[in-house]
């Protein structure tokens, strides 16, 4: 079966240092994964895009890596602060399944410590 | 402020009732996706429209049903509630058909089954 699973429901870290998330797939072929920040409350809040064939992106203090071999994407917070504190999700297109949208792993709550 | 509205943002209804939520997407968007974020189900995809048409269906009841409107707005209908479709239930829009980029999301309506 399809599955999308983020390495930890909650990850606590100091103020910073560098938070990294993981998100593993299976059965899935994405042409691209996103990333989403999302409030307690409030709607996700798209931050990243990868395509399948790009290795690495960055947007400030955010870094992205894509491995479709190892069907896995890293989400990397790095100088964290406690305003990055926040559930990040992960998200990949049905690529291959025929389906025409975006499929959500069950987040990681992220705790950035002053 | 995503451009994406919800209404309500809050309901709270009894089983076996009806009610309807609606959304209007971002100035330009064509594409209305609709979610429901439950505590231990996370985001789950349950139908999309584009343009007007049905484009994608995921996990949706048969006691759910969508539509969009000529001005682009769309409304969810949930009816013969039951105490476990108590959830948030997001709106998103995007500019495509086929999802290539990111999707704005509204705030949510959370829906309250007693």
């Amino acid at each position: 079966s399809q599955k999308i699973e983020q390495n930890s429901e909650a990850l606590n870290i100091q103020e910073g240092k560098t938070a990294t998330l993981t998100c593993n797939y299976t059965n899935y072929s994405p042409a691209y994964l996103q990333w989403y920040r999302q409030d307690p409350g409030r709607g996700p809040v798209f931050l990243l895009l990868i395509r399948e064939n790009e290795k690495e992106k960055r947007k400030e203090r955010l870094k992205v890596t894509f491995d479709t071999t190892l069907k896995q994407s890293l989400f990397h917070i790095t100088a964290s602060q406690p305003a990055d504190s926040a559930t990040y999700l992960c998200a990949l297109d049905g690529g291959g399944t025929g389906a025409n949208n975006l499929f959500f792993g069950t987040g990681t709550r992220l705790t950035v410590i002053p | 402020d995503s451009g994406v509205t919800q209404t309500p943002k809050h309901l709270i209804t009894a089983t076996g009732q009806r009610v309807t939520l609606r959304c209007s997407p971002r100035s330009g968007d064509l594409s209305v996706y609709w979610y429901q974020q439950s505590l231990d189900q996370g985001l789950q995809f349950l139908i999309q429209y584009y343009n007007g048409e049905e484009r994608a269906k995921g996990n949706i009841l048969e006691r759910f049903s969508a539509q969009q409107f000529p001005d682009l707005h769309s409304e969810l209908n949930l009816s013969s509630l039951e105490l476990g479709d108590s959830a948030l239930y997001f709106c998103a829009s995007s500019a495509w058909d086929i999802n290539t980029g990111e999707l704005f999301f509204g705030e949510g309506s959370r829906l309250t089954v007693l």
